[in-house]
């Protein structure tokens, strides 16, 4: 199970949108609509931002939005807050397991 | 609110067969015997990995390649309390071990939408 494919940071100013992109095979990503991200400050536990590619838990902001086209999911952050600033990560399914990606590093300038 | 409590972090010493660790997962404010329960890890400075599910009653449980044959993940529902015993241990099993819950009732979907504070494991002699 290889980990799925992310840009290692990004960055954007305050009130601009930006995209992480997460790239998988037609053995995860691309066959199931079991993607996830999770956001990650320092020190602390992941916390749940999108489920089944698209769908946000009860609560958060719609600032955050999913998509997924062929074997490469998104994450769009629309109206970048400083307290955005912290590590994303992708899972996806893959058939009895899980795979996360390794990771992006986001920075609001 | 869905809490999960994780202990039984340490230093284990590597490679022994009669050095195990277990790490508990105390689980309070849902319906705990309904979901499924994941282990989630993450080495210093490094990516989150998936190591293991078991489901809501026990009865299957699947790991990832890198533990799998070492670790075994259990549940008690009695007590509202997942495992993980960790055998062989390696220098890479260095981590920060988090408990996870399962969005999905009955089975799994394996997306985890409340996690623990986590407990740090070092294998070192």
């Amino acid at each position: 199970q290889s980990a799925l494919t992310q840009p290692a940071s990004v960055s954007g100013s305050p009130g601009q949108s930006i995209t992480i992109s997460c790239t998988g095979t037609s053995s995860d990503v691309g066959s199931y609509n079991l993607v996830s991200w999770y956001q990650q400050h320092p020190g602390k536990a992941p916390k749940l931002m999108i489920y089944e590619v698209s769908k946000r838990p009860s609560g958060l902001s719609n600032r955050f939005s999913g998509s997924k086209s062929g074997n490469t999911a998104s994450l769009t952050i629309s109206g970048l807050q400083t307290e955005d600033e912290a590590d994303y990560y992708c899972c996806s399914y893959v058939g009895s397991g899980a795979v996360f990606g390794g990771g992006t590093k986001l920075t609001v300038l | 609110q869905v809490q999960l409590v994780e202990s039984g972090g340490g230093v284990v010493q590597p490679g022994r067969s009669l050095r195990s660790l277990r790490l508990s997962c105390a689980a309070s404010e849902f319906t705990f015997n309904s979901y499924g329960m994941h282990w989630v890890r993450q080495a210093p400075g490094k990516g989150l990995e998936w190591v293991a599910l078991i489901w809501y009653d026990g009865t299957n449980k699947y790991y990832a390649d890198s533990v799998k044959g070492r670790f075994t993940i259990s549940r008690d529902n009695s007590k509202n309390t997942l495992y993980l015993e960790m055998n062989s241990p390696r220098a890479d099993d260095t981590a920060v071990y988090y408990c996870a819950k399962d969005r999905c009732s009955g089975g799994s979907c394996y997306q985890f939408d409340y996690w623990g504070q986590g407990t740090l494991v070092t294998v070192s002699s």
